[in-house]
């Protein structure tokens, strides 16, 4: 039971390319979600989902998208990175049988453009 | 809408020492609390939640949290810190399937 995996651990990026960040879990849970992390700022909400299908916006989902094909994937995509970007990516789930719903967080992805 | 302040942006505490984070929310309701911890380079941790019943709550690594209507607070604790408790420590509430942080609590504790 590996729990929440993110890959990759670090990724440098040029302005305007693009990446994917991948994220699974194994848990069989519903609910997903994408934060980013800042020095001094915690964590803001970039999407979610609550199943396989449904995506929804969180805080800060502008220059990002996602998808949701099974339970297990949630990978986000930067389409044009920008340095303002540059960040701590944490992934995390959560059970929707068990109000109100603890999350469980993968161990990251730093991701610094240039 | 729902929110956490976290009045602390660093503590240093000596070995042994107790220790106190505060938490402050904002909410109309009851509101569903959290405790986190992130050690360095890694994700987060949940230390302890309160959504009902008794007050006072306990976790794991030996913290505890209190969670105080009148103050609007839920203040985590620990009464003997230890080296390995040296982290970053996020007060969040629940909302609508959502998770709120505050901005997080650095600890350093020193020998």
């Amino acid at each position: 039971n590996a729990g929440v995996t993110q890959t990759p651990k670090f990724r440098i990026l040029k302005i305007g390319q693009s990446m994917t960040l991948q994220c699974t879990q194994d848990m069989n849970h519903n609910y997903m979600y994408w934060y980013r992390q800042d020095p001094g700022m915690g964590l803001k909400l970039i999407y979610y989902s609550v199943g396989a299908g449904i995506t929804d916006k969180g805080e800060v989902p502008n220059g990002y998208n996602v998808s949701r094909s099974t339970t297990e994937d949630f990978p986000l995509r930067l389409e044009l990175a920008a340095p303002s970007q540059t960040s701590v990516y944490f992934c995390a789930s959560s059970p929707s049988d068990r109000f109100p719903y603890e999350q469980y967080f993968g161990p990251g992805t730093r991701l610094t453009v240039t | 809408a729902q929110s956490v302040t976290q009045p602390d942006i660093h503590i240093t505490v000596s070995e042994g020492a107790s220790l106190e984070l505060r938490c402050n929310y904002s909410y109309g309701a009851t509101p569903y609390l959290f405790w986190y911890v992130q050690s360095p380079g890694q994700g987060l941790q949940l230390l302890l939640k309160y959504f009902s019943g008794d007050t006072l709550v306990q976790g794991i690594k030996g913290f505890e949290a209190e969670f105080k209507r009148s103050q609007s607070s839920f203040n985590l604790r620990k009464p003997s810190v230890h080296w390995s408790d040296a982290a970053e420590y996020f007060c969040a509430v629940f909302n609508d399937y959502k998770l709120s942080f505050g901005a997080g609590t650095t600890v350093t504790v020193r020998a």
